[in-house]
């Protein structure tokens, strides 16, 4: 299995719900990824999980919640989003934190495509 | 903060014509992926390069590390429909080792 799955395909959304992105891969990857994407622009990193533990943060509001349940799962709960918090969410893996190399490169799953209303 | 500049920005050519696209830096990355990503899709991996100096070939595609690990580019010889899509560059650094820095990237139309 070479692949990142991420559920579902397409949410949408009203600002007072609250729902969960899934993603899940099963590479033995220790190094989990979620990226934001804006229509036509580049993937924007939101948070990195190394060894199920949460390593980087940037600077996401809180209405953004990630979970990392076991080394294969990665959740993205969402919870009071705003219009412009629609977006593809992607979610990417690899094979260890650290350094991006030629032996450490990053899966991206296909994404959610997420709609606030 | 590191910054990688990528042109054109759009790119709308003829089916059959050949294309370059450019990545460019003011830091030094220690490697640079290339990406191509359709529309609804996650980014897809289309080579990695390390060395400086480092030329690599997929088929059509003809990637460049710049010596000084600077800069990059993507050449597409005889360009097809199916190469449609936005490409992207990405740098890693020692300095940001879980980060990729991504350019804007370049929405490619090849038309038929």
């Amino acid at each position: 299995d070479t692949e990142v799955t991420q559920t579902p395909k397409h949410l949408v959304m009203g600002m007072t719900n609250k729902k969960s992105l899934k993603c899940e891969q099963h590479m033995g990857h220790r190094a989990m990824y979620w990226y934001k994407q804006k229509a036509k622009k580049p993937p924007e990193l939101m948070f990195v999980y190394s060894y199920e533990k949460l390593s980087i943060n940037e600077s996401v509001p809180s209405r953004f919640s990630p979970e990392c349940p076991n080394s294969s799962l990665l959740n993205l709960h969402l919870h009071a989003l705003q219009p412009e918090d629609s977006a593809l969410y992607l979610c990417a893996s690899s094979p260890r934190p650290g350094l991006i190399s030629g032996a450490n490169v990053l899966t991206f799953g296909a994404g959610s495509r997420l709609t606030v209303l | 903060t590191q910054l990688l500049e990528q042109s054109p920005q759009f790119l709308s050519i003829q089916e059959g014509e050949n294309l370059t696209v450019y990545c460019n830096s003011s830091s030094v990355f220690s490697s640079l992926q290339w990406y191509r990503q359709e529309p609804g899709e996650g980014p897809v991996l289309l080579v990695t390069v390390v060395t400086g100096g480092e030329v690599k070939k997929l088929k059509r595609l003809t990637f460049q590390f710049g010596d000084a690990r600077k800069d990059s580019s993507l050449h597409i010889t005889a360009a097809q429909p199916g190469d449609t899509g936005l490409y992207l560059c990405a740098g890693a650094s020692g300095g940001s080792n879980y980060k990729l820095t991504f350019g804007k990237g370049t929405l490619l139309t090849v038309n038929p």
